[in-house]
């Protein structure tokens, strides 16, 4: 157990709909990281939190928004779903200092599904 | 801008044999770590080992080892005596201290390893 928490565990959709997934860091952590898990794509990084400010941005579409509210829980929002948003949705964690040595503590992930 | 590279998708060895998983990797960076990762068939992404780009010793937990070699950028991982259990998706992944590789980790594809009885 990693100590990161995601919910929900599945979640099934139609197109155009939007959802939200949150996720709990490690008791601690004060960054956050979200990955998304596809087939074409593989693992890729989407962005990152540290302590409510977002400090990173990769390969998220506008669609998608993110916050990082005071108590460090995170939320990423899908809006506007296509089939190709069906994929595995990572939530990560590490401690103080921004992740200097990259050491990440994954969540089990949330499986979202569009129909 | 970073690039890991497992040239093996897939890999399928009986048991008892012994596998090596390929890794490559391109970083400007002088600093950077690199990573290996498990995903098993339920999907949550286990840690395996972290290395950092100033030690080059190979590193060795029970059946797991690693090969570091900055001279050819790989991050070799074999598994000796490999078992049903070890059957998985592995990822090895980048991680630089600089610049825009900053706050991200880089992963391979993966490498998907079946273990048959």
């Amino acid at each position: 157990d990693s100590g990161v928490t995601q919910t929900p565990k599945h979640l099934i959709t139609a197109t155009g709909q939007r959802v939200t997934l949150r996720c709990s860091p490690r008791s601690g952590d004060l960054s956050v990281y979200w990955y998304q898990q596809s087939l074409d794509q593989g693992l890729q990084f989407l962005i990152q939190y540290y302590n409510g400010e977002e400090r990173a941005k990769g390969n998220i579409l506008e669609r998608f928004s993110a916050q990082q509210f005071p108590d460090l829980h995170s939320e990423l929002n899908l809006s506007s779903l296509e089939l190709g948003d069906s994929a595995l949705y990572f939530c990560a964690s590490s401690g103080t200092g921004g992740a200097y040595n990259g050491e990440l503590f994954f969540g089990e992930g949330s499986r979202l599904t569009v129909l | 801008a970073q690039k890991v590279t497992q040239a093996q998708t897939e890999i399928s060895v009986v048991e008892k044999e012994d596998v090596t998983l390929d890794c490559v990797y391109e970083t400007r960076d002088t600093t950077y770590y690199l990573f290996w990762y498990k995903q098993p068939p339920s999907g949550e992404l286990v840690f395996l080992i972290r290395r950092n780009s100033f030690d080059e010793q190979n590193e060795i937990s029970g059946r797991y080892s690693w090969n570091f070699q900055k001279s050819t950028s790989s991050f070799n991982f074999t598994i000796t005596a490999s078992q049903v259990v070890d059957s998985a998706v592995y990822f090895c992944a980048l991680w630089g201290a600089g610049g825009t590789s900053y706050g991200k980790l880089t992963f391979g594809q993966g490498t998907i390893l079946t273990v048959h009885p």
